[in-house]
């Protein structure tokens, strides 16, 4: 089975500083792993995606994200953290049958000025 | 459509009544996925349709539960006698085909009184 584990529920940065937001999971094969964020009241936005070409794997809006398959982790970074970052970030595997989605728990992102 | 639609955005109902929400997917997508999103948590699959079949429908919760898609566009979703906890946030997602990224729709916040 699949699953994800965020292991913050909330982090709280400054503006400027840098984001890390953590993420391991377990697969019991070679995973599609995603983060997407979600904005008030919006709906999810896919901010990038690993399928295996590279282990560092670079988004939207700054965003990056590195596979480490013996760490079985899947951290969210940003070097800088804008206010307009403020949202929850969900980690996600594919189960690779029909891509279904299992996300994680999600990680409340606070960006204080 | 140029994106994932969903209406409605809310529904009030009350316990025991029949709902159905709806989602229009992206133009040209083969596949449409239903999520339910209870408050504080990540979103959770219910099924997914590949144009008109439905090839997993093991996280409906219930037998009350039913989706179609019977033109291989628009998706609806129905919930006869409804529950309190069926309340939640029902997210929409549709994708090229299957395993590709999931385009989300905003969701329709449902609340049974």
């Amino acid at each position: 089975a699949q699953s994800v584990t965020q292991l913050d529920s909330h982090v709280s940065v400054s503006e400027g500083t840098p984001v890390l937001l953590r993420c391991n999971y377990s697969s019991s094969y070679s995973p599609s792993l995603f983060w997407y964020v979600q904005h008030p009241n919006k709906g999810l936005q896919l901010l990038l995606k690993y399928t295996s070409a590279a282990t560092l794997v670079k988004g939207i809006n700054g965003f990056e994200a590195e596979f480490k398959k013996s760490e079985t982790s899947f951290h969210l970074t940003k070097p800088s953290a804008h206010m307009s970052d403020a949202a929850e970030y969900f980690c996600v595997v594919s189960n690779g049958q029909g891509g279904k989605l299992i996300f994680g728990q999600g990680t409340e992102l606070s960006v204080k000025p | 459509g140029a994106g994932v639609s969903q209406s409605p955005r809310y529904k009030v109902t009350k316990r025991g009544q029949d709902v159905t929400l709806r989602c229009d997917p992206i133009s040209s997508h083969a596949t449409l996925y239903w999520y339910q999103q209870a408050l504080g948590q990540g979103p959770e699959f219910l099924t997914y349709f590949n144009y008109e079949a439905q090839p997993d429908k093991s996280g409906l919760p219930s037998d009350r539960f039913s989706a179609e898609r019977p033109e291989g566009s628009i998706s609806t979703l129905t919930i006869q006698r409804t529950e309190q906890r069926d309340s939640a946030m029902y997210r929409c997602a549709s994708s090229l085909e299957m395993n590709q990224p999931q385009h989300f729709g905003d969701g329709t916040r449902l609340s049974i009184l």
